[in-house]
């Protein structure tokens, strides 16, 4: 069975502070893809980033950064000199290559002090 | 590019009645759409996936005769709550996946709609 665990449930930090956001998944496939979703308080999710099982290349955009380690089922975000508006649910998804679905974790509810 | 759209973003209706929400793909074809509830600081569930011209899947659980689901083009599936109630009331997502970028698995999400039910 697939499955996504965020453990986090809420987060607060105060701006200017390195954020980690874990995420572990349960999968038996050898191919498959991970997500990284924002939703803001407005409700649209916003694509950040999208990883196949084959690449386990870190990758930097910016302030965010995406840890991805097979040994440990984890795909792991990094948010660097945090700011107000990253403030919002962030949601780790996995999907089998052959099929559609998407199965989503709990999100992780990330507030950001001034 | 890659845009989805949904109608309305908010609609309050009254308990019995049928709601309808359009999802559209804006700028590419979409042969497959999905919609997802989301209820209150939870997670997005999975409700059906919706393939053009044919019959949806839905998930376990999700009755196919409350929430019936139309792919009758390439640009637009629609989601009818029919007889609704207030535990109907949630925050609907809809999204839908490229044909062109076949392989790649990404789904493009529309805004959501949010349905109140009194």
């Amino acid at each position: 069975a697939q499955k996504v665990t965020q453990a986090q449930t809420e987060i607060s930090v105060v701006e200017k502070e390195d954020v980690t956001l874990d995420c572990v998944y349960e999968t038996r496939d050898t191919t498959y893809y991970l997500f990284w979703y924002k939703q803001p308080p407005s409700g649209e999710l916003v694509f950040l980033i999208r990883r196949n099982s084959f690449d386990e290349q870190n990758e930097i955009s910016g302030r965010y950064s995406w840890n991805f380690q097979k040994s440990t089922s984890s795909f792991n975000f990094t948010i660097t000199a945090s700011q107000v508006v990253d403030s919002a649910v962030y949601f780790c998804a996995l999907n089998q290559y052959n099929t559609d679905k998407l199965i989503f974790g709990t999100g992780t509810r990330l507030q950001v002090f001034p | 590019g890659a845009v989805v759209s949904q109608h309305p973003s908010r609609v309050i209706c009254k308990s019995g009645t049928s709601v309808k929400i359009e999802c559209r793909s804006l700028d590419f074809q979409a042969t497959t759409m999905f919609w997802y509830r989301q209820f209150p600081k939870q997670s997005l569930m999975l409700m059906a996936t919706s393939n053009e011209g044919s019959k949806a899947t839905y998930e376990q659980g999700v009755e196919k005769d409350k929430f019936l689901i139309n792919h009758a083009s390439l640009t637009l599936s629609t989601l009818t709550v029919t007889s609704a109630h207030p535990e109907d009331s949630s925050f609907y997502i809809c999204s839908a996946r490229d044909h062109r970028l076949a392989g790649i698995n990404e789904q493009f999400f529309g805004p959501g709609t949010r349905l109140t039910v009194l």
